[in-house]
């Protein structure tokens, strides 16, 4: 089983409608989740951080981890088509032994339409 | 926010050759970098940890004497590919630590070895 798991997609939302992105993870003691955004061709960027159970909500982004399922997902509301893009998952596993790491899923490609 | 420049942006050689990129913080100190290899519709491996002042850690399957990796200060880290080959083709992205598994990427730079 691989250590972060996402569905590649894509995924496609018409423009204004919540986009759902969802990511697993295989190691339950891990305790530091990170989405970032990541455009054709360019590097990734964080857009958020979350260690504990419950959502955490910046901006037009949600996101929602539950440990005792191994799951953390990311919402976008409002989404626009600027947020075309691929969303990656990153873990910090607990099995690193205190290394911050990060382990990425492969992402997820999200298309909004106009 | 924290700034991570990252050059040559592209890189075109030819086999054999040797190429240096170079990760620099530009508005703060990075005590600890990460550089990662990204091929297409792959997720991001991690290469190699440096830490300024000392030897980079690997990761298990990186060559260090082919990806040769130096911090010699708090604002510069550099990836040396040596002796490059068509299957070292890539994008290389560098990251710099800002806090707890927060990382800000460099723009990455696309190495193509003919």
């Amino acid at each position: 089983q691989k250590e972060v798991e996402q569905n590649s997609g894509p995924l496609s939302v018409p423009e204004g409608a919540i986009a759902s992105l969802n990511c697993t993870y295989s190691d339950r003691g891990s305790q530091s989740f990170f989405w970032y955004r990541q455009y054709s061709g360019k590097s990734p960027e964080l857009i958020m951080f979350i260690y504990s159970n419950g959502d955490k909500e910046d901006g037009r982004f949600t996101a929602q981890l539950n440990k005792a399922s191994q799951y953390v997902s990311l919402l976008i509301r409002d989404s626009q088509p600027s947020d075309s893009a691929t969303y990656l998952c990153a873990v910090i596993p607990a099995t690193q032994g205190g290394s911050e790491k990060l382990v990425f899923g492969k992402g997820t490609k999200l298309t909004v339409n106009p | 926010g924290a700034v991570v420049s990252q050059h040559p942006s592209r890189v075109i050689c030819k086999s054999g050759t040797s190429v240096k990129i170079e990760c620099r913080s530009l508005d703060f100190q990075a005590t600890t970098m990460f550089w990662y290899r990204q091929f297409p519709k792959q997720s991001l491996m991690l290469m190699a940890t440096s830490n300024e002042g000392s030897k980079a850690t690997y990761e298990q399957g990186v060559e260090k004497d082919k990806f040769l990796i130096n911090h010699a200060s708090l604002t510069l880290s550099t990836l040396t590919v040596t002796s490059a080959h068509p299957e070292d083709s890539s994008f290389y992205i560098c990251s710099a630590r800002v806090g707890w598994g927060i990382q800000y990427f460099g723009a990455g730079t696309r190495l193509s070895v003919l």
